[in-house]
């Protein structure tokens, strides 16, 4: 079945740091790729998406590419603010499953000033 | 635009109990998600709801039903308690089954004692 694999956290960055989430994926089709971040005491908001090979996504300073050869979407932004400290998901939706998507296991990113 | 609303926000139950959950999708929406989210198992799949209709289902136990209204709320059902029920159970509204963006709600906080 399909699944996705993040790196293991937490993550501790300095104010203005470099940042990378690695993200893998399993999937039988063509999925779509996402990345969900969500903040203490909230529900998820979708940050970025991409939906086929070489796209990328971008938003609020991250970006992703979807790398259908490593089978690989990381997150990356090059300079972290305290307002990024949040929990970050990857996550992939099959063509056919509807609204169904599958996460990864998430990554507590926490960012000092 | 009111978002995704969920209630209540918190509940304590005991094993053996039953509880409804409730989630009113942003308005226009027509497809209602649920996941379990929880420590150790992560972001977890439940159901999927389109036209009063349950069109996709996680790995879950019978003990977990749902119901959509016309109006296009959403309801699940958790009967027979377990402590492992524990978690925060998330509602996600889209447009239709097939968009990619999703919308959270905040959740509801379920502790099974």
């Amino acid at each position: 079945g399909d699944s996705v694999t993040q790196m293991e956290g937490p993550v501790t960055l300095s104010e203005e740091a470099c940042l990378t989430i690695n993200c893998t994926y399993t999937a039988t089709g063509y999925p779509s790729l996402f990345w969900y971040v969500q903040y203490p005491g909230e529900g998820l908001q979708l940050l970025l998406k991409a939906t086929k090979a070489d796209d990328k996504g971008s938003n609020k300073g991250f970006e992703a590419t979807y790398r259908k050869e490593t089978t690989s979407f990381h997150l990356e932004k090059g300079s972290v603010q305290v307002s990024d400290s949040a929990v970050y998901f990857c996550a992939l939706k099959e063509e056919t499953s509807g609204s169904r998507l599958t996460f990864g296991e998430g990554t507590q990113l926490t960012v000092n000033p | 635009k009111a978002g995704v609303t969920q209630t209540p926000r918190y509940l304590i139950k005991t094993r053996g109990q039953q509880v409804t959950l409730s989630c009113s999708p942003i308005s226009g929406h027509r497809s209602v998600s649920w996941y379990q989210q929880t420590p150790g198992q992560g972001l977890q799949f439940l159901f999927e709801y389109f036209s009063e209709t349950q069109r996709n289902k996680g790995n879950f136990p019978g003990r977990f039903s749902g119901r959509q209204f016309s109006n296009s709320r959403s309801e699940m059902n958790v009967s027979t308690l377990e402590l492992g029920d524990s978690a925060l159970y998330l509602c996600a509204s889209s447009w239709d089954r097939y968009n990619e963006k999703l919308f959270f709600g905040s959740g509801t906080q379920l502790s099974v004692l």
